[in-house]
Protein backbone atom coordinates (compact mmCIF):
# COMPACT_ATOMS: atom_id res chain seq x y z
CA UNK A 1 0.00 0.00 0.00
CA UNK A 2 1.17 3.20 -0.99
CA UNK A 3 1.78 5.66 1.46
CA UNK A 4 2.61 9.81 0.85
CA UNK A 5 4.44 11.68 3.04
CA UNK A 6 4.56 15.40 3.39
CA UNK A 7 6.16 17.86 6.52
CA UNK A 8 3.64 17.65 9.13
CA UNK A 9 4.09 21.83 9.15
CA UNK A 10 6.54 24.46 8.19
CA UNK A 11 6.49 28.10 8.80
CA UNK A 12 7.83 31.04 6.68
CA UNK A 13 8.32 34.52 7.25
CA UNK A 14 5.79 37.06 4.92
CA UNK A 15 7.97 37.59 1.30
CA UNK A 16 10.39 35.00 1.90
CA UNK A 17 10.34 31.30 0.12
CA UNK A 18 9.20 27.92 1.23
CA UNK A 19 9.44 24.82 -0.65
CA UNK A 20 7.19 21.72 0.81
CA UNK A 21 7.77 18.39 -0.83
CA UNK A 22 5.98 14.90 -1.39
CA UNK A 23 7.44 11.63 -1.00
CA UNK A 24 6.50 7.80 -2.02
CA UNK A 25 6.98 4.91 0.32
CA UNK A 26 7.40 2.85 -3.22
CA UNK A 27 9.88 4.87 -4.65
CA UNK A 28 10.71 7.88 -6.40
CA UNK A 29 7.89 10.45 -7.31
CA UNK A 30 8.02 10.72 -11.06
CA UNK A 31 5.75 12.01 -13.93
CA UNK A 32 4.14 9.01 -14.22
CA UNK A 33 3.26 9.56 -10.14
CA UNK A 34 1.54 12.70 -12.26
CA UNK A 35 1.58 14.16 -8.95
CA UNK A 36 -1.23 17.27 -8.22
CA UNK A 37 -1.27 20.03 -5.46
CA UNK A 38 -3.80 21.94 -3.73
CA UNK A 39 -4.44 24.35 -0.70
CA UNK A 40 -6.91 24.34 1.64
CA UNK A 41 -8.18 26.60 4.00
CA UNK A 42 -9.84 25.97 6.89
CA UNK A 43 -13.21 24.59 6.21
CA UNK A 44 -13.19 25.21 2.67
CA UNK A 45 -12.77 22.82 -0.27
CA UNK A 46 -9.59 22.14 -1.85
CA UNK A 47 -8.39 24.59 -4.97
CA UNK A 48 -6.35 22.70 -7.32
CA UNK A 49 -2.68 24.40 -7.51
CA UNK A 50 -0.69 22.33 -9.96
CA UNK A 51 -0.97 19.19 -12.00
CA UNK A 52 1.60 16.83 -13.60
CA UNK A 53 3.84 17.98 -11.66
CA UNK A 54 4.99 21.13 -13.17
CA UNK A 55 1.85 22.73 -14.80
CA UNK A 56 -0.35 25.55 -13.38
CA UNK A 57 -3.99 26.30 -13.49
CA UNK A 58 -5.51 29.35 -14.79
CA UNK A 59 -6.24 30.44 -11.58
CA UNK A 60 -2.82 29.44 -9.93
CA UNK A 61 -0.81 32.70 -8.70
CA UNK A 62 2.12 33.17 -10.47
CA UNK A 63 3.84 33.02 -7.02
CA UNK A 64 3.31 29.16 -6.68
CA UNK A 65 5.24 26.58 -8.68
CA UNK A 66 5.84 22.57 -9.06
CA UNK A 67 9.08 20.56 -9.59
CA UNK A 68 10.11 16.77 -9.62
CA UNK A 69 13.31 17.12 -7.32
CA UNK A 70 15.67 14.27 -6.21
CA UNK A 71 13.17 11.73 -6.52
CA UNK A 72 10.05 14.07 -4.63
CA UNK A 73 7.17 16.42 -5.88
CA UNK A 74 8.16 19.64 -4.47
CA UNK A 75 5.80 22.65 -3.88
CA UNK A 76 7.37 26.39 -4.01
CA UNK A 77 6.39 28.99 -2.98
CA UNK A 78 8.73 32.58 -3.90
CA UNK A 79 7.12 36.02 -2.52
CA UNK A 80 4.44 34.66 0.53
CA UNK A 81 1.74 36.38 0.99
CA UNK A 82 0.08 35.70 4.42
CA UNK A 83 -3.24 34.54 2.52
CA UNK A 84 -0.59 31.34 1.55
CA UNK A 85 -1.03 30.31 5.36
CA UNK A 86 -3.17 27.45 4.41
CA UNK A 87 -3.13 23.23 4.37
CA UNK A 88 -1.17 21.96 1.16
CA UNK A 89 -1.97 18.58 0.00
CA UNK A 90 -0.15 16.65 -2.87
CA UNK A 91 -2.18 13.61 -4.19
CA UNK A 92 -0.05 11.12 -6.39
CA UNK A 93 -1.16 8.32 -8.80
CA UNK A 94 0.05 4.95 -7.69
CA UNK A 95 -0.84 1.57 -8.45
CA UNK A 96 -4.33 2.35 -9.93
CA UNK A 97 -5.26 4.66 -7.51
CA UNK A 98 -4.78 8.27 -6.52
CA UNK A 99 -3.07 8.52 -2.69
CA UNK A 100 -3.11 12.00 -0.66
CA UNK A 101 -0.31 13.17 1.30
CA UNK A 102 -0.90 13.51 5.27
CA UNK A 103 -0.68 17.96 4.14
CA UNK A 104 1.59 20.88 5.25
CA UNK A 105 0.47 22.94 7.64
CA UNK A 106 2.33 26.57 5.91
CA UNK A 107 2.01 29.25 8.58
CA UNK A 108 3.07 32.27 7.55
CA UNK A 109 4.89 34.65 10.19
CA UNK B 1 -17.42 28.73 -15.55
CA UNK B 2 -17.39 25.17 -13.92
CA UNK B 3 -19.32 24.44 -11.35
CA UNK B 4 -19.82 21.53 -8.80
CA UNK B 5 -22.90 21.64 -6.59
CA UNK B 6 -23.19 18.89 -4.16
CA UNK B 7 -26.27 18.23 -2.10
CA UNK B 8 -26.63 19.31 1.72
CA UNK B 9 -25.78 17.54 4.89
CA UNK B 10 -26.88 14.17 6.07
CA UNK B 11 -27.41 11.87 8.91
CA UNK B 12 -27.48 8.29 9.15
CA UNK B 13 -27.39 5.20 10.98
CA UNK B 14 -25.42 2.78 11.35
CA UNK B 15 -25.88 0.04 8.47
CA UNK B 16 -27.88 2.59 6.74
CA UNK B 17 -27.04 4.18 3.05
CA UNK B 18 -26.60 7.43 1.97
CA UNK B 19 -26.64 8.84 -1.57
CA UNK B 20 -24.73 12.54 -2.40
CA UNK B 21 -25.13 14.53 -5.11
CA UNK B 22 -22.63 16.77 -7.41
CA UNK B 23 -24.76 18.78 -10.28
CA UNK B 24 -22.02 19.91 -12.66
CA UNK B 25 -22.33 22.72 -15.14
CA UNK B 26 -20.02 24.73 -17.05
CA UNK B 27 -18.52 22.74 -19.22
CA UNK B 28 -18.52 19.45 -21.65
CA UNK B 29 -19.46 16.43 -19.08
CA UNK B 30 -18.53 13.88 -21.49
CA UNK B 31 -15.16 14.96 -21.36
CA UNK B 32 -14.44 14.96 -17.74
CA UNK B 33 -14.14 12.44 -15.26
CA UNK B 34 -15.23 12.59 -11.53
CA UNK B 35 -14.27 11.54 -8.66
CA UNK B 36 -15.35 11.43 -5.17
CA UNK B 37 -12.85 11.83 -1.90
CA UNK B 38 -13.65 11.85 1.44
CA UNK B 39 -11.91 13.82 4.72
CA UNK B 40 -12.51 12.54 8.33
CA UNK B 41 -12.96 14.86 10.69
CA UNK B 42 -9.85 16.51 11.33
CA UNK B 43 -7.94 14.06 8.67
CA UNK B 44 -6.71 13.79 5.37
CA UNK B 45 -8.06 13.15 2.16
CA UNK B 46 -8.73 9.69 0.87
CA UNK B 47 -9.51 8.93 -2.68
CA UNK B 48 -12.91 6.64 -2.71
CA UNK B 49 -13.28 6.16 -6.94
CA UNK B 50 -13.63 7.68 -10.47
CA UNK B 51 -16.49 7.91 -13.20
CA UNK B 52 -16.03 8.13 -16.67
CA UNK B 53 -19.38 10.25 -17.84
CA UNK B 54 -18.77 9.22 -21.72
CA UNK B 55 -18.88 5.61 -20.94
CA UNK B 56 -19.95 4.85 -17.12
CA UNK B 57 -17.34 3.27 -16.98
CA UNK B 58 -16.31 3.11 -12.74
CA UNK B 59 -13.02 2.62 -10.90
CA UNK B 60 -13.46 2.13 -7.12
CA UNK B 61 -10.78 2.30 -4.22
CA UNK B 62 -10.04 -1.66 -3.19
CA UNK B 63 -11.08 -0.78 1.13
CA UNK B 64 -14.93 0.10 -1.09
CA UNK B 65 -15.49 -2.49 -3.38
CA UNK B 66 -19.11 -3.92 -2.73
CA UNK B 67 -20.36 -1.20 -0.54
CA UNK B 68 -20.14 2.12 -3.08
CA UNK B 69 -21.89 2.97 -6.23
CA UNK B 70 -21.35 5.45 -8.61
CA UNK B 71 -24.12 6.55 -11.38
CA UNK B 72 -24.54 9.89 -13.49
CA UNK B 73 -27.56 10.83 -14.64
CA UNK B 74 -27.50 12.98 -17.67
CA UNK B 75 -31.48 14.70 -17.66
CA UNK B 76 -30.47 18.45 -19.50
CA UNK B 77 -28.10 19.02 -21.93
CA UNK B 78 -26.39 22.02 -19.89
CA UNK B 79 -26.11 20.31 -16.42
CA UNK B 80 -25.83 16.25 -15.19
CA UNK B 81 -25.80 15.03 -11.83
CA UNK B 82 -23.58 12.44 -10.80
CA UNK B 83 -24.20 10.71 -7.51
CA UNK B 84 -22.32 8.35 -5.05
CA UNK B 85 -23.95 6.00 -2.67
CA UNK B 86 -22.20 4.16 0.08
CA UNK B 87 -24.28 1.15 1.93
CA UNK B 88 -23.48 -0.49 5.37
CA UNK B 89 -22.63 2.84 6.69
CA UNK B 90 -20.40 2.81 10.11
CA UNK B 91 -19.15 5.40 12.04
CA UNK B 92 -15.69 5.59 10.49
CA UNK B 93 -17.89 6.78 7.40
CA UNK B 94 -18.38 9.99 9.04
CA UNK B 95 -17.01 12.64 6.37
CA UNK B 96 -16.89 15.73 4.40
CA UNK B 97 -17.26 13.82 0.59
CA UNK B 98 -15.96 15.89 -1.90
CA UNK B 99 -16.87 15.65 -6.09
CA UNK B 100 -13.75 16.39 -7.97
CA UNK B 101 -13.50 16.94 -11.84
CA UNK B 102 -10.68 15.20 -13.07
CA UNK B 103 -9.13 14.13 -16.58
CA UNK B 104 -6.23 12.54 -17.92
CA UNK B 105 -4.76 12.80 -14.67
CA UNK B 106 -5.37 16.29 -14.26
CA UNK B 107 -7.65 17.34 -10.77
CA UNK B 108 -9.21 20.73 -11.65
CA UNK B 109 -12.71 21.94 -9.93
CA UNK B 110 -14.28 20.17 -6.02
CA UNK B 111 -17.61 20.33 -4.80
CA UNK B 112 -18.07 22.16 -2.19
CA UNK B 113 -18.29 19.18 0.08
CA UNK B 114 -21.02 17.31 2.11
CA UNK B 115 -21.10 16.28 5.50
CA UNK B 116 -22.16 13.03 6.21
CA UNK B 117 -22.40 12.30 9.52
CA UNK B 118 -22.92 8.41 11.06
CA UNK B 119 -24.25 7.77 14.37
CA UNK B 120 -26.77 6.02 15.90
Amino acid sequence: QTVVTQEPSLTVSPGGTVTLTCTSNTGAVTSSSYPNWFQQNPGQAPRALIYSATNKHSWTPARFSGSLLGGKAALTLSGVQSEDEAEYYCLLYSGGSWVFGGGTKLTVL
Amino acid sequence: QVQLVQSGTEVKRPGASVKVSCKASGYTFTSFGISWVRQAPGQGFEWMGHINPYNGFTDYAQKFQGRLTMTTDTSTTSTTTFYIELRSLRSDDTAVYYCARDHDYVWGSWGQGTLVTVSS
